[in-house]
């Protein structure tokens, strides 16, 4: 079993849809969490982190499940912009651990 | 965006040639790793330095040696590189250890090994 595990996706979805991506991850001593967004041919980029509470950041919400050990980020009002491979980061002690990254298309 | 730059941004070489790629840093932090990012996995992390001269192994370090002579440059080598090793190399820097802070990307190296 990978240590964080995504679906690849692809998600294709009109434009102003709602979607949303989940990631677990295997450790359960792991301490901090993370989405980056990587554009095709380009480097990661950091979207948001992941708070225990939960967190919003204008269209996009994370949320943290520790019990079952998952995250999940959702985008409100999809942009054609937002097309692109978001990745899940989870840190365990002090290594960061990256997903595979789901892949999301938005479309006119 | 971050002050980091790779070189070269993309190579193509044999196998069995030694191959230096270089990263390049003017935020002064403390922090540098290398990553290898392949389709289907992760990033992955290579090795990573805590400080001048200061470098320790991740994930995927075998074939694969670093040195860092200044706080601004991190150098990675593949001493005998192999077709396995083709792959794209990312360059990171963060203020402090992973937990809980950012980390900034360079642009990343195509790495072709025929």
């Amino acid at each position: 079993r990978k240590e964080v595990e995504q679906d690849p996706g692809p998600f294709n979805v009109p434009e102003g849809a709602t979607v949303a991506f989940n990631c677990t991850y295997s450790n359960s001593a792991s301490q901090s969490f993370f989405w980056y967004r990587q554009d095709c041919r380009k480097e990661p980029k950091l979207l948001m982190s992941v708070y225990s509470s939960g967190n919003e950041d204008g269209r996009f919400t994370a949320q943290l499940n520790r019990a079952s050990q998952y995250i999940s980020l959702l985008i409100r009002d999809s942009k054609l912009s937002d097309s692109a491979t978001y990745l899940c980061v989870v840190n365990m002690n002090n290594d960061m651990r990256f997903g595979a990254g789901t892949r999301l298309t938005v479309k006119p | 965006d971050a002050g980091i730059t790779q070189s070269p941004r993309h190579k193509v070489t044999e196998t069995g040639t030694p191959v230096t790629l270089r990263c390049h840093q003017t935020e002064n932090h403390r922090y540098m790793y290398w990553y290898r990012q392949d389709p289907g996995h992760g990033l992955r992390l290579i090795h990573y330095s805590y400080g001048v001269k200061d470098t320790d192994k991740g994930e995927v370090s075998d074939g694969y040696s670093v040195s860092r002579s200044k706080t601004e440059d991190f150098l990675l080598t593949l001493e005998s590189a192999t077709s396995s090793q083709t792959s794209v190399y990312f360059c990171a820097i963060s203020e402090g250890l992973a937990g809980g802070l950012e980390q900034f990307f360079g642009p990343g190296t195509r790495l072709t090994v025929l």
